[in-house]
């Protein structure tokens, strides 16, 4: 069975700009999640995703936005990006909540 | 707010060694769900253990156990028999049935030949 997968996996912006980014959940799997990662904040938790609808949503400011497709892809956008967006955003799917996670690669965002 | 603390940003062991990773977190919630997760360099996360909170057994997963304390609220990572590949990033977390999860700083672990 396919992993995780991210699109694309490296990404430089200059600031101002957007950003889309793309996850491939497992299939079958209905639950996605969102995280930023830095080296300052470690791990942030974005917003979830299960069959279409957003269930819950981190300390994030409007600009990034997410939404989830009918066969459970999800995609999440960054509007006029901020030097501090420069992170790993990592995408976990999951069958059911509270269940094991599976992670993606992560798709590594450089604003300048 | 749930919080998660780790309170160790480097540890380290010797190969065939045993080492405890440490976490604690706050939480006034009753039902709950702790986890360890494992990123290694090439950044891949993958799950090491999970636990209920409503069980009073400490997971176990092969040579990965925990010490669940619920009253201290406490979730440590034991590793036995350590091996060089057990080097990586060691993340604890917890989610609740609101869909949220909340990860610990991490804890690098370095095993040494």
């Amino acid at each position: 069975k396919a992993g995780v997968t991210q699109t694309p996996r490296y990404l430089i912006k200059t600031r101002g700009q957007q950003v889309t980014l793309s996850c491939s959940p497992i299939s079958g799997h209905r639950s996605v999640s969102w995280y930023q990662q830095t080296p300052g904040q470690g791990l942030q938790f974005l917003f979830e995703y299960f069959s279409e609808t957003q269930r819950n949503k981190g300390n994030f400011p409007g600009r990034f936005s997410g939404r989830q497709f009918s066969n459970s892809r999800s995609e999440m956008n960054v509007s006029t990006l901020e030097l501090g967006d420069s992170a790993l955003y990592l995408c976990a799917s999951s069958l059911v909540w509270a269940g094991e996670q599976f992670f993606g690669p992560g798709t590594r965002l450089t604003v300048l | 707010a749930q919080t998660v603390t780790q309170s160790q940003p480097e540890m380290s062991v010797q190969e065939a060694e045993t080492v405890t990773l440490s976490c604690t977190y706050d939480t006034s919630e009753s039902d709950y769900y702790l986890f360890w997760y494992k990123q290694p360099p090439s950044r891949q996360m993958i799950l090491v253990i999970r636990q209920e909170a409503y069980k009073q057994q400490n997971a176990t997963e092969n040579r990965f156990s925990v010490n669940f304390q619920k009253a201290a609220k406490s979730f440590s990572l034991k590793i036995s028999d350590s091996q060089l590949g057990d080097a990586a990033m060691y993340f604890c977390a917890y989610g609740n049935n609101n869909n949220d999860m909340r990860f610990g700083a991490g804890t690098r672990l370095t095993v040494k030949p």
